[in-house]
């Protein structure tokens, strides 16, 4: 049963581009959660979706973030324009929709903003 | 409101001895608390998950917790270490409202002496 994929693995470009990152639910899973992890901040939920529908994205830093899920099995995250305070590991989650369901993980994206 | 509180940010033990990692909790409601494993350039991996049903909760790897709702605490352990438990542990809460958001802990990183 293959697990939340996430593309790339590593991103490396310079600030002001455009960054896009990319995830793979498990199959069935209706819950997707992305999270961006930092040495200074730790592990920070970003948004999440229930049914393809953004539930809570109180914690996009700002503007230059976006997310999409043009589907039920596949989410992108947008940064544009990217800057070096973005640099981070991201993460994106899937999931059953309850609350007593763990989240599975896919093993990340480290972007690098130059 | 809820917080999650992982009391020793390292841990360090030989190889062969117990392990214990822990973890305090504050929920509004009934809680639903997990462990989850995060090692080097990877994902986070569920160990185990309390969803309050039998308060002592078997996981992968030999790990087990506890759940105390007096002590509001949750703590992980291990009769035996393994070279190969050396990694990042997260203790993670997420409460019964249905708001699907996790509330993770700083982490305790835990390393195994040979």
């Amino acid at each position: 049963d293959a697990g939340v994929i996430q593309s790339p693995r590593h991103e490396v470009t310079e600030m002001g581009q455009e960054v896009t990152l990319r995830c793979k639910l498990i199959s069935g899973h209706n819950s997707l959660f992305w999270y961006r992890q930092t040495m200074m901040r730790g592990l920070e939920l970003l948004i999440y979706f229930n049914n393809n529908v953004p539930i809570d994205d109180s914690g996009m830093p700002e503007d230059r973030f976006s997310a999409k899920m043009p589907n039920a099995s596949f989410s992108t995250l947008k940064i544009q324009p990217s800057e070096p305070r973005d640099s981070a590991v991201y993460f994106c989650a899937s999931s059953l929709m309850y609350s007593n369901q763990p989240q599975h993980f896919g093993d990340g994206t480290r972007l690098s903003i130059l | 409101a809820q917080s999650v509180t992982q009391l020793d940010s390292h841990v360090s033990v030989s190889e062969g001895t117990p392990v214990l990692l822990r973890c305090n909790y504050s929920s509004s409601y009934s809680p639903s608390l997990f462990w989850y494993v995060q090692h080097p350039n990877k994902g986070l991996q569920l160990l185990l998950k309390y969803t309050s049903a039998a308060t002592l909760v078997k996981g992968i790897n030999g790990f087990e917790a506890e759940f105390k709702k007096s002590e509001t605490s949750f703590h992980l352990t291990k009769p035996s270490a393994h070279m190969s438990d050396a990694a990042e542990y997260f203790c993670v809460v997420t409460s019964g409202t249905g708001r699907r958001a996790l509330t993770f802990g700083s982490g305790t990183r835990l390393q195994v002496q040979p």
